[in-house]
């Protein structure tokens, strides 16, 4: 079993939908929680990051972790062609700087 | 614009060659990080540097090694390549130091091996 498991998609949802994006993960020792946004021939960027579990919000976009069911979301609100990129979750465990990735979902917003 | 640079942007070359991808850290960023991004694999932890000193390992193979020099950027040497090795590279810094930092990528080498 892979330590992150993230449906790769496409995914692809008309201008205006809530996207929901999503992870599972089986090490019960990862602590943080990030969202990572990689366009097409780019390197990853941050989204957000949660610390255990809960909700955070920045603008449209909800992360959400459920540490007993060791499953993380990502919503994204009235989505925008801009949007269209591949989501990459990613989890760190206490002292150690190693993020592990899942493998991305790509997402299509269509106009 | 994430302040960390990388080059070259593409690489082709044979199996069985060698090459070194360089890495320019954000101003001021002690730490640097290796990855591999490929379909099969995803995004792939190689190796970490902090201020000259390997502090992690990750998925890294022997034939692959790396350091980061005193003005902390980095090279990656990628040895007896083969056709497998294809894949983006990635490079990211942070602070470093205690705590989670944020790690800002650069924009890749994209390695082909023939």
């Amino acid at each position: 079993q892979k330590e992150v498991e993230q449906d790769p998609g496409p995914l692809s949802v008309p201008e205006g939908a809530i996207v929901s994006l999503n992870c599972t993960y089986s090490n019960s020792a990862f602590q943080y929680f990030m969202w990572y946004r990689q366009y097409s021939r780019k390197g990853p960027e941050l989204l957000m990051y949660t610390y255990s579990s809960g909700n955070k919000e920045d603008g449209r976009f909800t992360a959400q972790v459920d540490k007993s069911s060791k499953y993380i979301s990502l919503f994204i609100r009235d989505s925008q062609p801009s949007d269209s990129a591949t989501y990459l979750c990613a989890m760190m465990w206490s002292g150690d700087d190693k993020i592990i990735f899942g493998k991305g979902t790509r997402l299509h917003i269509l106009p | 614009d994430s302040g960390v640079t990388q080059t070259p942007k593409h690489l082709i070359t044979a199996t069985g060659q060698r090459v070194t991808l360089r890495c320019s850290p954000r101003s001021g960023d002690l730490s640097v990080y290796w990855y591999q991004q490929s379909l099969d694999q995803g995004l792939q932890f190689l190796i970490q540097y902090y201020n000259g000193e390997e502090r992690a390992k990750g998925n890294i193979l022997e034939r692959f090694s790396a350091q980061q020099f005193p003005d902390l950027h980095s090279e990656l040497n990628l040895s007896s390549l083969e056709l497998g090795d294809s894949a983006l590279y990635f490079c990211a810094s942070s602070e470093g130091g205690q705590g989670i930092r944020e790690q800002f990528f650069g924009p890749g080498t994209r390695l082909t091996v023939l």
